[in-house]
């Protein structure tokens, strides 16, 4: 079966800090996608990156990076210079669908909540 | 502006009554999903359908029925065999494999 597990409940930082958030994925699919989405208070998930477990290489957008080792099955989050803004929901999922299927079937971690204090 | 319509936004549902949520997308993808989401935990997949005039069950769908007779709207059906409805619903979309776009939500609460 497939799990993603984000054992970080909570973090709190104050702002300017760096933060990683943990994932670990478990599946048997040779071919998968990893994703990240924000979930500010409005409830609405915003798409932050997509990895297909073929590229392992790390991505930089802005403040933000993202580490795959498929080795230890992580695919973890990093907030450089936190920022209020940054006060969300963050989940982790992985897609059960096989390439070339016309869809997209999410598995999701619990979430972890980020609090950025000013 | 191109993107996914849910409403209403909040929905009271008394004991018994079946409710509907609606989905509209004009992103002009094929697939398209319900997720419910409960306090602290992910999201669980109630349906998905990849075309219009099918879909399929997720992981929580008894309770839920949906319909897909046009290939923008893919509304929800919570019926009283839901024994706990009380949740925020999040519709979503995608093409393939791509990343899904979500909408932003409704929260039903039991009355």
């Amino acid at each position: 079966a497939q799990k993603v597990t984000q054992a970080q409940t909570e973090i709190s930082v104050v702002e300017k800090e760096d933060v990683t958030l943990d994932c670990v994925y478990e599946t048997r699919d040779t071919t998968y996608y990893l994703f990240w989405y924000k979930q500010p208070p409005s409830g609405e998930l915003v798409f932050l990156i997509r990895r297909n477990s073929f590229d392992e290489q790390n991505e930089i957008s802005g403040r933000y990076s993202w580490n795959f080792q498929k080795s230890t099955s992580s695919f973890n989050f990093t907030i450089t210079a936190s920022q209020v803004v940054d006060s969300a929901v963050y989940f982790c999922a992985l897609s059960e669908g096989r390439r070339n299927t016309g869809f997209q079937k999410l598995v999701f971690g619990t979430g972890t909540r980020l609090l950025v204090s000013p | 502006d191109g993107g996914i319509t849910q409403s209403p936004k909040y929905l009271f549902r008394k004991e018994g009554q079946n409710v509907t949520l609606s989905c509209e997308q004009n992103l002009n993808h094929d697939a398209m999903y319900w997720y419910r989401q409960d306090p602290g935990q992910g999201l669980r997949l109630i349906y998905y359908s990849q075309i219009v005039n099918d879909f399929q069950k997720g992981d929580i769908a008894e309770g839920y029925s949906v319909s897909r007779e046009k290939k923008e709207s893919f509304p929800l059906t919570v019926t009283s065999a839901q024994k706990n409805p009380t949740a925020f619903y999040l519709c979503a979309s995608s093409i393939g494999a791509a990343e899904a776009f979500f909408g932003q939500g409704t929260r039903l609460t039991v009355v």
